[in-house]
């Protein structure tokens, strides 16, 4: 059974320093990853995808992938208040279907 | 371009009866997805459509619980004789093709409470 597994939290760090977000799996086969964010009570929203072995920035956000060690991380610089939130890994090993770990909550200090 | 579409946004329903829940995915998307998050849970995948083809319902309780994406209009997931248990937040999602690099896009979700 593929499993996605991350730490539940809570995560706090404060406002300008870098939120480290991490996630490790148990499968080796076809594996694209994505991170969402998920404020309570809305839906979860994309914030990062990565498929290849590295690192991959947008803006703040960096994700890094590493497929021999089975994980994959989520960096988040200059954090803000705004970036409160629980964050989501998921992961598709080839089946179509996302699987999910069970969320990290961060909450960003002023 | 209007997202993925979903409705009711809360349901309530008591003990034994039917709740029907719709998504309308984006446009150009011919794929659709369930999954249902329990409180303080991950989402958990239930069922994966193309337009009249249930292609994988592995995360599907085996009974009460049902779904279509009929040739015309949403897909629906629909729980037969609810219990208490059903109460979660179902979310759809939709992707325009069947590729394990495509992201997902999620609806903003049915609350169901189950009285």
């Amino acid at each position: 059974q593929k499993e996605v597994e991350q730490n539940s939290g809570p995560l706090s760090v404060p406002e300008g320093a870098i939120a480290s977000l991490n996630c490790t799996y148990s499968d080796r086969g076809s594996q694209s990853f994505f991170w969402y964010r998920q404020y309570s009570g809305k839906s979860p929203e994309l914030i990062m995808s990565i498929y290849s072995n590295g690192d991959k920035e947008d803006g703040r956000f960096t994700a890094q992938l590493n497929k021999a060690s089975q994980y994959v991380s989520l960096l988040i610089r200059d954090s803000q208040p705004s970036d409160s939130a629980t964050y989501l890994c998921a992961g598709n090993f080839g089946n179509e279907k996302l699987t999910f770990g069970t969320g990290t909550r961060l909450t960003i200090i002023p | 371009n209007a997202g993925v579409m979903q409705n009711p946004r809360h349901l309530v329903r008591r003990r034994g009866q039917e709740a029907r829940l719709r998504c309308s995915p984006m446009k150009g998307h011919s794929h659709v997805y369930w999954y249902r998050q329990l409180p303080e849970e991950g989402l958990k995948f239930m069922v994966y459509l193309q337009k009249e083809n249930i292609i994988d319902e592995s995360g599907m309780p085996k009974e009460r619980f049902s779904a279509e994406f009929p040739k015309e209009g949403p897909s629906i997931l629909r729980i037969q004789q609810v219990v208490r248990g059903d109460s979660a937040a179902y979310f759809c999602a939709s992707s325009p093709r069947r590729q394990s690099e495509e992201t997902q896009y999620f609806g903003p979700g049915t609350r169901l409470l189950v009285l």
